[in-house]
């Protein structure tokens, strides 16, 4: 069964700081990977997503993420953080019908 | 430019009442999904339709039903309410299965609680 890990629950980084948040698949097959975001009492907006290619990918507000097969990893990043990228994160593994797997999320707060 | 239409945003209901939670979207989608999102859970699947007339279990089904007569409706029943239902529902879509070169689109989600 496919699932996802995103260790931290909570990250809190200085605004202007660079950000790296965590995300560990297990999936059988080829992974299609994403990062979803949602701000507080919003739904999920896509930040970016991974189907082939390129293993770094670009996403929308700055976030780039980048896949490595060897370590089952997707990790989400960003050079400078501004407050309001404060948010709960959300990556996700598909790959079939029956819709994504979600990791639990992580809390970005953000430090002035 | 509407996407995935969920409705009611906020419902407060009574232990045993029932209700259902409306969803609906404008982009021709075949696959369409709900899911739960509990505080520190992420988001669990309840039902999913790859199609009009053709629904599905997802990790979570028990409590709920759905129907799918249309391919921009999609339902979600709660037949008798318990606070364990407390919770975020969102409502998704995609063209094709989610991860075969697609994403899916979010609503806005509905705030559920039992009392």
């Amino acid at each position: 069964a496919q699932s996802v890990t995103q260790p931290d629950i909570h990250i809190t980084v200085s605004e202007g700081a660079s950000l790296e948040l965590r995300c560990n698949y297990s999936y059988g097959a080829t992974p299609y990977l994403f990062w979803y975001v949602q701000s507080p009492g919003q739904g999920l907006q896509l930040l970016l997503k991974y189907f082939s290619g390129d293993t770094l990918v670009q996403g929308i507000k700055g976030f780039e993420a980048e896949f490595k097969r060897s370590q089952s990893s997707f990790n989400l990043r960003k050079p400078s953080v501004h407050w309001s990228d404060a948010a709960e994160y959300f990556c996700a593994v598909g790959g079939g019908a029956d819709g994504l797997t979600f990791g639990k999320g992580t809390h970005l707060i953000i430090q002035p | 430019n509407a996407g995935v239409t969920q409705t009611p945003k906020f419902r407060i209901l009574k232990i045993g009442q029932s209700m259902t939670l409306q969803c609906t979207q404008d982009m021709n989608h075949n696959y369409m999904y709900w899911y739960r999102q509990d505080p520190g859970m992420g988001l669990k699947l309840i039902y999913y339709s790859v199609g009009a007339g053709i629904t599905d279990k997802g990790e979570v089904p028990n409590g709920y039903n759905v129907s799918r007569s249309t391919t921009e409706d999609f339902p979600l029943r709660l037949e008798l309410a318990a606070p364990s239902q407390t919770s975020v529902y969102f409502c998704a879509s995609s063209y094709r299965p989610t991860g075969m070169n697609t994403e899916a689109f979010f609503g806005q989600g509905t705030r559920l609680t039992v009392v």
